[in-house]
């Protein structure tokens, strides 16, 4: 089955740049969306930005203008960068397939959801 | 961006216990509405979408009801390993998606 697994530095230095890579296994990018998400230790979870496979971008308006999600389908990664870090984005940074839209026949209801996640990356931000 | 509140913020039981708990949107955002299970150091998991369909998986004991802007997932017969931290995420209109702050559900 599909399978994220998150990497990068464990330890970015203030006003420097977060960069982590997410590895998918076990199915292809293509026609999905991937997000990156992340939890600061003890609280909880904020949504930072998308992209699709054939490149396109959303991001959380609270952090666009430091955020840069990019992909290369071909080798199934996808990387984010943020840009002029605090201590304010310590956080476990999570990748995840999604959004995906589900749909229920049965009622006809349907939402977007986040349905693979990789196990996270501790990232602290610190002199 | 949509501010979503849940309620209570922590809550013990026993088990074979029911538990409810609540997601209140500040706007209504009709059924576009996921509940996730998250263990301590691991990932989230999706349990529910669609404010009460069941996601591939999840045992039958998890229920989600609710539309508009008021919304509740529903445990019943409590088991250990539902002790975790619940969250309510809407995704009404597409990005921003935005999170509740969470539950912290544990078994006596």
């Amino acid at each position: 089955q599909v399978q994220l697994q998150e990497s990068g530095p464990g330890l970015v230095k203030p006003s420097e740049t977060l960069s982590l890579t997410c590895a998918v296994s076990g199915g292809s990018m293509n026609n999905y969306f991937w997000s990156w998400i992340r939890q600061p230790p003890g609280k909880g979870l904020e949504w930072v930005g998308y992209i699709y496979h054939m490149g396109s971008t959303k991001y959380n308006p609270s952090l666009k203008s430091r955020v840069t999600i990019s992909i290369d389908a071909s080798k199934n990664q996808s990387s984010l960068r943020l840009s002029s870090v605090s201590a304010d984005d310590t956080a476990v940074y999570y990748c995840a397939r999604g959004p995906v839209r589900y749909h229920d026949i049965l009622t006809g209801r349907g939402s977007e959801a986040f349905d693979i996640w990789g196990q996270g990356t501790m990232v602290s931000v610190s002199s | 961006d949509i501010q979503m509140t849940q309620s209570p913020s922590a809550l013990s039981a026993s088990v074979g216990d029911k538990v409810t708990i609540t997601c209140r949107a500040s706007q209504t955002i009709d059924s576009s509405l996921n509940w996730y299970q998250q263990k301590p150091g691991k990932a989230p998991k999706l349990l529910i979408y669609a404010a009460s369909s069941l996601h591939s998986g999840v045992p039958s004991r998890f229920s989600g009801s609710g539309s508009g802007s008021d919304f509740t997932l529903t445990i019943t017969s409590l088991q250990p390993e539902d002790s975790a931290t619940y969250y309510c995420q809407q995704s009404y209109n597409g990005p921003p998606y935005t999170f509740g702050q969470g539950t912290k559900l544990e078994i006596k």
